[in-house]
């Protein structure tokens, strides 16, 4: 199975300030790489499809990059609604397997 | 709209079994893929399976294979996800979550239910 790997565990974060989150792969899977936000006791809300491809509704702060085995997370100008755990999530194989969560707290 | 509404908490003994359901509105029920997700208190995210309620065969993850079953239930758009001889470390919380045909992002989510498994 595909192992995804991300970092860091856990991010502290000023207001306004650029987060960056990397997804890494244990081997290619092209761009089948999606990124979700799990806001506490709530469910995981998609956020980024297929590494860069934006999603109705979901501000444009939010970016994806990426291919192969490496992959980011781009949040500009954090808002304090944003604090939450970022999981990615890749889809090229079964079984579906998502990274180990970024935890973002806002300072 | 796409809603997928799930049974509520459980609390099971060790060795007992528990079916969650997931009851979708929205959409065509047959044709997407219902996946089960489950998140084990602070956590992440892990895969138990998925089912196409058009085709019925389901897919499991290999580490919960014998040991969960997934049906589908076209008549009233329900999946239900049952799994075995449960020890303390499947207390988590489970989620639905839908998938359209060939887009396998998970865009709509059940609001999930927590099963405990306490003697």
């Amino acid at each position: 199975e595909i192992v995804l790997t991300q970092s860091p565990d856990f991010q502290s974060v000023t207001p306004k300030e650029k987060v960056t989150i990397t997804c890494r792969a244990s081997q290619s899977i092209g761009s089948s790489l999606h990124w979700y936000q799990q806001k506490p006791d709530q469910s995981p809300k998609l956020l980024i499809k297929y590494a860069s491809q934006s999603i109705s509704g979901v501000p444009s702060r939010f970016s994806g990059s990426g291919s192969g085995t490496d992959f980011t997370l781009t949040i500009n100008s954090l808002e304090a609604e944003d604090a939450a755990a970022y999981y990615c999530h890749q889809s090229s194989s079964l079984p579906p397997t998502f990274g180990g969560g970024t935890k973002v707290e806002i300072k | 709209q796409v809603q997928l509404v799930q049974s509520g908490a459980e609390v099971k003994k060790p060795g007992s079994s528990v079916k969650v359901s997931c009851k979708t509105s929205g959409g065509t029920f047959s044709s997407y893929t219902i996946n089960w997700v489950r998140q084990a208190p602070g956590q992440g995210l892990e895969w138990l399976g998925g089912i196409i309620p058009m085709f019925g065969t389901p897919n499991y993850a290999q580490k919960f294979q014998g040991r969960v079953t997934i049906i589908a239930d076209k008549s009233t758009s329900t999946a239900y996800m049952e799994l075995s001889m449960l020890t303390s470390e499947d207390t988590a919380v489970y989620y639905c979550a839908r998938s359209d045909p060939g887009q396998p992002y998970l865009d709509y989510w059940g609001q999930g239910t927590l099963v405990t498994v306490s003697s």
